[in-house]
């Protein structure tokens, strides 16, 4: 497995704002992935992010709105802006790790709990 | 649209006893198959990943595999109150997207 970390762990934002979640992987990792669960409900794919080229975005979500930054091999963030109430949710980055008996093992982070004013 | 399909619960079992959790899934090309386990305000935390049919067996779990009738199954012998928690279904369709798509959990309650 791997220790993944994310911050800030929750946070209350206003209307309007931007909130900038942060996801750091203790090892070097191909692929990271961001998932929503909100209240209640199980995980949704935001998309899907790739050092050194652009996040792949599922159906219903858009660059605009959660815009994904891979700088390197252990590192991305996740931007939800121009919030509003229905962006309230657990926002949950995760990383794909490939060991000698598996090769599509994703493990996930702590989470972020956004509510949106 | 890509499925899985899990029962919601609550299942509820005594301590000590199987707890079996059933998962089923749309995409006949899925290739492999994963049993996450979320207690109440955490992450999902990854227990059991299958990529063959038959079963595989880790301490008190086991996950079988049935890609013709397109199943995947979680057992949990010896059921403790620890747990007691959701358990996600996800499955990836292969490819190079390595993409999960997750069942909607079913809650085990393991009653002492």
């Amino acid at each position: 497995s791997a220790v993944i970390s994310q911050k800030p762990s929750r946070d209350i934002c206003q209307r309007g704002t931007s909130l900038t979640i942060q996801c750091q992987v203790d090892s070097q990792v191909t692929m990271m992935f961001w998932y929503r669960q909100q209240p209640g409900q199980s995980l949704t794919l935001i998309a899907t992010a790739n050092q050194g080229s652009e996040a792949t975005y599922e159906s219903g979500f858009v660059i605009d709105k959660f815009p994904i930054s891979r700088p390197n091999l252990t590192f991305s963030t996740l931007t939800v802006s121009n919030m509003s109430p229905e962006d309230s949710s657990i926002y949950l980055c995760s990383a794909r790790l490939r060991t000698i008996d598996s090769y599509n093992e994703q493990f996930f982070g702590p989470g972020t709990r956004l509510t949106v004013l | 649209q890509k499925e899985v399909e899990q029962n919601s619960g609550p299942l509820s079992v005594p301590e000590g006893a199987i707890a079996s959790l059933n998962c089923t899934y749309s995409d006949r090309v899925s290739q492999s198959f994963f049993w996450y386990r979320q207690y109440s305000g955490k992450s999902p935390e990854l227990i059991m990943s299958i990529y063959s049919n038959g079963d595989k067996e880790d301490g008190r779990f086991t996950a079988q595999l049935n890609k013709a009738s397109q199943y995947v199954s979680l057992l949990i012998r010896d059921s403790q109150p620890s747990d007691s928690a959701t358990y996600l279904c996800a499955v990836n369709s292969g490819g190079s997207n390595y993409k999960l798509t997750f069942g909607k959990g079913t809650l085990l309650t393991v009653n002492p």
